[in-house]
């Protein structure tokens, strides 16, 4: 295991179409983070799972992005309709339970642009 | 709400000169501090968090509860400590412990 794992790394796609991002948590870890990053900006939480539960969202998630962890370990996040706004990098990381979950693992993150 | 602020997105040193790198927090609880850097062409990581009291390379983050301040010091700055270099919080309780933050600080030390 060689960390968080992202697929793509990249995606250009035009605004309006749909896509989907992978994360591969590290295998123990049962925590699972979605951040989102614009330029010259830190990272922002958009979404967090416990095992396949989705626990938290941020008010960044709006209506067109959803995401799922359906065996409580790879996580899908999707876009529906995208915009040029969401033009980003998005980076998954991962932890493990509550003692340790201070401590994230992240992903080299997808690089997405919306023309 | 919460809130991360470094003020300096850039910050130039020379080798051997001592560097700071400031952080100021905004939340309305006890929060952790830590603070993440990102090498060129490599993934974000951990360096240091406040509870841990630690020095990891050198570098070390001393939590100023009434400046609201956790500033990263390192005495002689050394060339591989060039990247950029992330401030965080997240809070103690609640399940989630998301992080939150800063814009980040471009540290380049200079031969």
């Amino acid at each position: 295991d060689t960390g968080v794992s992202q697929n793509p790394r990249h995606k250009i796609t035009k605004r309006g179409q749909n896509v989907t991002f992978r994360c591969d948590p590290i295998s123990e870890h049962n925590r699972l983070y979605w951040y989102r990053q614009t330029l010259g900006q830190g990272p922002e939480f958009l979404t967090y799972f416990q095992n396949e539960a989705q626990l938290e969202k941020s008010r960044l998630l709006s209506d067109r992005f959803s995401a799922e962890r359906p065996k409580g370990s790879f996580s899908t996040l999707e876009i529906q309709r995208t915009e040029q706004g969401d033009s980003a990098m998005y980076l998954c990381a991962s932890s493990l339970g509550s003692l340790r979950a201070y401590e994230q693992y992240f992903g080299p993150g997808t690089r997405l642009t919306v023309t | 709400a919460q809130r991360v602020t470094q003020p300096e997105k850039l910050l130039s040193v020379f080798k051997g000169a001592p560097v700071e790198l400031k952080c100021n927090y905004s939340y309305s609880g006890s929060p952790e501090l830590f603070w993440y850097v990102q090498y060129s062409r490599q993934r974000l990581q951990l360096l240091l968090r406040h509870i841990s009291r630690e020095s990891i390379k050198g570098f070390t983050a001393d939590l100023n509860k009434g400046e609201t301040s956790f500033h990263l010091k390192k005495p002689f700055a050394q060339e591989e400590d060039s990247a950029m270099y992330y401030c965080a919080l997240s809070p103690i309780s609640g399940s989630a412990r998301q992080l939150t933050f800063g814009s980040g600080t471009q540290l380049t030390v200079l031969p």
